[in-house]
């Protein structure tokens, strides 16, 4: 069983451009977060998803960002006219389900790092 | 809502010194509460999670964390320090019913040889 899939491993952008970052859950798993980790930061919470739904945006930027998980494929974290202070490292999460009962974790991939140029 | 604090941002130890890695938390009830170890230009690994059943807990490579309700404490310990311990550790906490995580700030283990 492979972990969390995360792609592109790196990824250069200029400023303008788009970034579309990729999240494949372990496989069962059907509840997918994305943290992002600035420099020197710890991990911040941006969005918690099921499939085809949004559960959590509270974490995401207003304007230039959106996630989607759709029914079939990985979940896509996209980024609109990328500017230098949107380079970080992205970390996409899956578990198996949520709630106290689930007594579930989390399972990181080992992340995209954007860098806006 | 539950919060976690770690109390350093920086640990240096020698190399076979027991590590000690302190963590506080905030919460009007026991949480459950989770140990992740980041190495380098890696993602993150479980390290060991307490759930409210011991309050010792062991996790993977040696470590283990004791969960303390009179103090709201959850430090995370090593008996000896190894090279490949070298490290970010972050406390974290679930909210909203595991519908999402807060991290600490983290703590940069550096070990000495």
């Amino acid at each position: 069983n492979a972990g969390v899939m995360q792609n592109p491993r790196h990824l250069v952008r200029r400023r303008g451009q788009e970034a579309r970052l990729r999240c494949s859950p372990m496989k069962g798993h059907s509840h997918v977060y994305w943290y992002r980790q600035l420099p020197e930061e710890g991990l911040k919470f941006m969005v918690y998803l099921q499939k085809e739904n949004i559960i959590d945006e509270s974490g995401m930027p207003k304007e230039r960002f959106s996630a989607e998980f759709p029914k079939e494929g990985p979940s896509i974290l996209r980024i609109q006219q990328v500017v230098r202070g949107d380079s970080a490292a992205y970390f996409c999460a899956s578990s198996l389900g949520t709630g106290l009962r689930m007594n579930t974790e989390a399972f990181f991939g080992q992340g995209t790092r954007l860098t806006v140029v | 809502a539950q919060s976690v604090t770690q109390l350093d941002s920086h640990v240096s130890v020698s190399e076979g010194t027991p590590v000690l890695l302190r963590c506080n938390y905030s919460s009007s009830y026991s949480p459950s509460l989770f140990w992740y170890v980041q190495h380098p230009n890696k993602g993150l690994q479980l390290l060991l999670k307490y759930t409210s059943a011991a309050t010792l807990v062991k996790g993977i490579n040696g470590f283990e964390a004791e969960f303390k309700k009179s103090e709201t404490s959850f430090h995370l310990t090593k008996p000896s320090a190894h090279m490949s311990d070298a490290a970010e550790y972050f406390c974290v906490v679930p909210r909203d019913n595991f519908n999402k995580f807060y991290f600490g700030s983290g703590t940069k283990l550096n070990v000495k040889p």
